[in-house]
């Protein structure tokens, strides 16, 4: 089955600075890529997916990267704000198409 | 409006005893799912059911057992609840199952306190 793993666990940024979250996932035949956040008692929520035939994405102030052929894709956050903070989680989609989550980052921005 | 949307919002009951968690959605969507949240906030995939067909089924105890009436519905059944069941369960629903897409639409989601 698919393994994830997400880095940083926990990633404290001063307010106006970027934030990058970095997920790898094992299996190749992964197509989708999603992140979500989840603020603190809330639902995990979409902020942004890429799929496979797209190497970058961006919306607004928030980016994801795709590597396929190092098997990583990453969350970019820039001019980061108090309600950025919250938990995020990488989720891609395997083989079997089930959506895996990452343990999650919590950021927390400094104001 | 709200999207998906589950019953009840938050459980306190006692070991051994059984209880249920209901899921409805006002998408259309044709697949919906169990998620399990645990302290740490570990998300892990408990069932999906595309068009009331279960086809996905984690390793779960057989305590858990899933119903889907239609494709609307998605509710869930936990029998002799044990202290590690403690954990907030989300339902949530995606247009369709497999394909290069999927966003997942969850609801609020119901925390569940076993004593």
């Amino acid at each position: 089955g698919e393994n994830v793993e997400q880095h940083p666990s926990t990633l404290s940024v001063q307010e106006g600075d970027s934030a990058v979250i970095k997920c790898t996932y094992s299996d190749s035949a992964s197509n989708y890529f999603p992140w979500y956040k989840q603020e603190l008692g809330k639902r995990p929520q979409l902020i942004i997916d890429i799929r496979s035939n797209v190497g970058e994405k961006k919306d607004q102030r928030i980016a994801v990267t795709l590597n396929k052929t190092a098997k990583h894709f990453s969350l970019h956050i820039t001019e980061t704000q108090p309600e950025d903070s919250a938990v995020y989680f990488c989720a891609p989609k395997d083989s079997s198409y089930k959506l895996i989550f990452g343990s999650g980052t919590r950021l927390l921005v400094r104001p | 409006d709200t999207a998906v949307s589950q019953t009840p919002k938050y459980l306190v009951t006692q070991m051994g005893n059984d209880k249920s968690i209901k899921c409805e959605q006002n998408l259309g969507h044709d697949t919906m799912y169990w998620y399990k949240q645990d302290s740490k906030k570990f998300l892990k995939i408990m069932f999906s059911y595309n068009n009331k067909e279960l086809i996905i089924n984690e390793t779960v105890p057989n305590r858990f057992s899933p119903k889907s009436p239609d494709k609307a519905h998605l509710n869930l059944h936990i029998n002799s609840l044990e202290l590690g069941d403690s954990a907030v369960y989300f339902c949530a629903s995606s247009t369709q199952w497999g394909g290069n897409t999927g966003e997942l639409f969850f609801g609020e989601g119901s925390r569940l306190t076993v004593l």
